[in-house]
C-alpha cells in the first residue's frame, strides 16, 4: 500500500533562513506525490506535484520540492522562510488502486520566528 | 470563480444522533472527495464520488455514508454518532487527480 511518512512533528525556522520540511514515500508503482499547506482554521491548499520529469519541482509561494528516487524522499523546500508560511505542512501520494485517492501524511508544524 | 463551499462550517450534536454535511464543489468539478481530520490520526480519506458514483471508499464503519447529486454538489451523513467522531470533516472537489480544492470544513463537536 502507498504511504508517505512525514518524521518531524515540528520544524523551527528563523525569518529569512532556508527551510526544508521532509517526506518520504513508500509506492508499489511510479510515485505520484503532493504537498498541501493547511493555514490555521481553514482547508488545505495546493502547494505542488510531482509526476514525471525534473527532480526539482516549483510550486506556489516560492516553495519547489525535491524528488530523490533513490531515498525514497520527496522534500519542501524554501531558500529564504517568511513569517507568514507558518502553517501545518502535508507530504500525500496516490494510491495506487485509484488515481483519485489521495493518501496525506500526518502532517508537519513550520513555525517561522521574527 | 467560487471556491468549495461546506455546509455548515460548525455543529454540535449528541451522541446518537445524526448529522448532514454539505459540500459544494468548484463549477466544473466532478470529482468530490471526503476527509476526516482530527488531532490523533490526522487526514483519513473517507470516500470519493464522481458522476454521482462512489469511486472509492476508506476504512470507516458503514455509519459514514455519502453521495453525490447531478450538479456534483455532495453530500456525507453519519449516522449514531460517537464521541470519537468529532472531527474536521473536509471536502475536496478535483478536475485533475491529486489537485484537490479544499473547502474551509465543516467542525463536529459530538457531547
Amino acid at each position: 500500500a502507498q504511504s508517505v511518512a512525514q518524521p518531524e512533528d515540528q520544524v523551527n525556522v528563523a525569518e529569512g533562513n532556508p527551510l526544508t520540511v521532509k517526506c518520504t514515500y513508500s509506492v508499489s508503482g511510479n510515485p505520484y506525490l503532493f504537498w498541501y499547506v493547511q493555514y490555521p482554521n481553514r482547508g488545505l491548499q495546493f502547494l505542488l506535484k510531482y509526476i514525471t520529469g525534473d527532480n526539482l519541482v516549483k510550486g506556489s509561494y516560492g516553495f519547489e520540492a525535491e524528488f530523490n528516487k533513490s531515498q525514497t524522499s520527496f522534500h519542501l523546500k524554501k531558500p529564504s522562510a517568511l513569517v507568514s508560511d507558518s502553517a501545518l505542512y502535508f507530504c500525500a501520494v496516490r494510491d495506487d488502486s485509484s488515481a483519485s485517492k489521495i493518501i496525506f501524511g500526518s502532517g508537519t508544524r513550520l513555525s517561522i520566528r521574527p | 470563480k467560487a471556491g468549495v463551499t461546506q455546509t455548515p462550517r460548525y455543529l454540535i450534536k449528541t451522541r446518537g444522533q445524526q448529522v448532514t454535511l454539505s459540500c459544494s464543489p468548484i463549477s466544473g468539478h466532478r470529482s468530490v472527495s471526503w476527509y476526516q481530520q482530527t488531532p490523533g490520526q490526522g487526514l483519513q480519506f473517507l470516500f470519493e464520488y464522481f458522476s454521482e458514483t462512489q469511486r472509492n471508499k476508506g476504512n470507516f464503519p458503514g455509519r459514514f455514508s455519502g453521495r453525490q447529486f447531478s450538479n456534483s454538489r455532495s453530500e456525507m451523513n453519519v449516522s449514531t454518532l460517537e464521541l470519537g467522531d468529532s472531527a474536521l470533516y473536509l471536502c475536496a472537489s478535483s478536475r485533475v487527480p491529486g489537485e484537490l480544492f479544499f473547502g474551509e470544513g465543516s467542525r463536529l463537536t459530538v457531547l
